[in-house]
């Protein structure tokens, strides 16, 4: 069945770049996601990308689809002690189901 | 403000005794979903709803009812509570089928 994998955790120091993978199973996704959660608040949705689409880029956060790996990433430019969250890939195909990841949770060290 | 509420945050309680978690959304979104939280699994979805009097099963539905009677509103029942069930809950509403999703804040329950 249709299945999403990332890293459990990353650390980095602030003002760095982070850079959180995904790899997902089903090529019939249309769309990619990334949702932010902070401590004790629901999902919040931070980018999405269309599966034609190989890059998009919004302010510090850079999405990059490279479909024929089945691979996601997030890459978060500047990385600032707020930025410290789970961040969740997820995907959806033509289905009414998103199928999340297991989140990757994020350590910015001052 | 646009939001989706879920109460209680946090809930306490036995094997075996019913309990409903409520869930209602302001922007008037006909797509309505409940996901459970678990370490290292993610969010698993139990069940979703398309519209009002239409619901269907997600991945996790053993052990859980729904209902939505009200476009606005989506209660998660679960009639006989077992530790297993012990979890981060979280509903979700869309405008879009799914696509984009605005979840609550959770709701922390653990069964004893």
């Amino acid at each position: 069945g249709e299945d999403v994998e990332q890293s459990l955790f990353l650390s980095v120091r602030e003002g760095d770049s982070s850079v959180i993978n995904c790899t997902y199973t089903d090529s019939s996704s249309t769309y990619l996601y990334w949702y932010k959660q902070e401590p004790g608040a629901g999902l919040q949705l931070l980018t999405y990308i269309f599966s034609n689409m190989d890059m998009k880029q919004d302010q510090r956060l850079t999405v990059l689809l490279n479909k024929k790996d089945k691979h996601l990433s997030l890459r978060i430019a500047d990385t600032q002690t707020g930025d410290s969250a789970i961040y969740f890939c997820a995907e959806k195909g033509g289905g009414f189901k998103t199928i999340f990841g297991a989140g990757t949770r994020l350590f910015v060290k001052a | 403000e646009a939001q989706v509420t879920q109460n209680p945050r946090y809930l306490i309680t036995v094997t075996g005794k019913k309990l409903t978690v409520t869930c209602s959304q302001n922007m008037n979104h006909e797509y309505m979903s409940w996901y459970r939280q678990d370490p290292g699994l993610g969010l698993r979805q139990i069940y979703y709803s398309m519209n009002v009097e239409v619901t269907d099963k997600g991945d996790v539905p053993e052990g859980y009812k729904v209902s939505r009677k009200e476009k606005r509103n989506f209660p998660l029942i679960l009639e006989s509570p077992s530790p297993n069930q012990t979890s981060l809950y979280f509903c979700a509403s869309s405008p879009d089928r799914g696509q984009k999703l605005f979840f609550g804040s959770g709701t922390q329950l653990s069964v004893l």
